[in-house]
C-alpha cells in the first residue's frame, strides 16, 4: 500500500462547478498535509496546507482533513479552465519530517 | 531570494555515462529533498537532508544513485552509470523547519533527464 493514494483521474468538471479531489494516507503519524498544483511541464506549487481536523478555506479552495478516517480532500468552487492541472496530495510526518506525495489527480475543467 | 535553483534544466546523455544534477536551496532552509517524477510512478522521494546530513535514502533506487550536500547552499544527485530507465524529471525542494507544522516545501524548476 502506498503511503499517500489518489485517484489518477482525469476528473472532468464543467466551468463553474465544484471539483472534489480526494486523498487517503496510511501513516497515522502523519501530521501535516499539503495540496500542490502542477501544470504540465512545470514544478509543483503549494495551494494549501492543513493539519487540524475539519475545514480550512482560502478563496475558492477548501481543504478538509479527517484524521480518524485518514482522509484529506480539496474542494475547488467555481472551477475555471485555468484550474486544469494535476493536483498532488502530500503528507509530512512529525517524527521524521519526511514529505511524501501521492501520484496526483488530473483535473480538466471544460468551458 | 531567487527560489530553489536547479541545473541543468535539460540533460541528454548516453547510457553508461555519469550524470550530475545540481541544486541550490533557498537560503536558511533546513531541509532539502530530491524527488524523481515519471508518468508511471508519480513524484517519488529519493533522499532528504536535514542541516546537510542525509536522513533517509531509502528511496534511492540503486547503488548507481548517490547524493551529497557538502554545505547548506549546494547539493548534488549523481547517477553512475546512467540507464534509459533513469529518464525522468528530477526535482529538488527545500523547506524551513519553523514550527514543524504547515512547513511546505518549495520546488525548483526540475531537471529533465533523457538517457539514450
Amino acid at each position: 500500500q502506498k503511503e499517500v493514494e489518489q485517484n489518477s483521474g482525469p476528473l472532468s468538471v464543467p466551468e463553474g462547478a465544484i471539483a472534489s479531489l480526494n486523498c487517503t494516507y496510511s501513516d497515522r503519524v502523519s501530521q501535516s498535509f499539503f495540496w500542490y498544483r502542477q501544470y504540465s511541464g512545470k514544478s509543483p506549487e503549494l495551494i494549501m496546507s492543513i493539519y487540524s481536523n475539519g475545514d480550512k478555506e482560502d478563496g475558492r479552495f477548501t481543504a478538509q482533513l479527517n484524521k480518524a478516517s485518514q482522509y484529506v480532500s480539496l474542494l475547488i468552487r467555481d472551477s475555471q479552465p485555468s484550474d486544469s492541472a494535476t493536483y498532488l496530495c502530500a503528507s509530512r510526518s512529525y517524527n521524521t519530517d519526511k514529505l511524501i506525495f501521492g501520484t496526483g489527480t488530473r483535473l480538466q475543467v471544460f468551458p | 531570494d531567487a527560489g530553489v535553483i536547479q541545473s541543468p534544466r535539460h540533460e541528454v546523455t548516453e547510457m553508461g555515462q555519469e550524470v550530475t544534477l545540481r541544486c541550490k536551496p533557498i537560503s536558511g532552509h533546513d531541509y532539502l529533498f530530491w524527488y524523481r517524477q515519471t508518468m508511471m510512478r508519480g513524484l517519488e522521494l529519493l533522499i532528504y537532508f536535514n542541516n546537510n546530513v542525509p536522513i533517509d535514502d531509502s528511496g534511492m533506487p540503486e547503488d548507481r544513485f548517490s547524493a551529497k550536500m557538502p554545505n547548506a547552499s549546494f547539493s548534488t544527485l549523481k547517477i553512475q552509470p546512467s540507464e534509459p530507465r533513469d529518464s525522468a524529471v528530477y526535482f529538488c525542494a527545500s523547506s524551513p523547519l519553523r514550527d514543524r507544522l504547515n512547513t511546505e516545501a518549495f520546488f525548483g524548476q526540475g531537471t529533465r533527464l533523457t538517457v539514450v
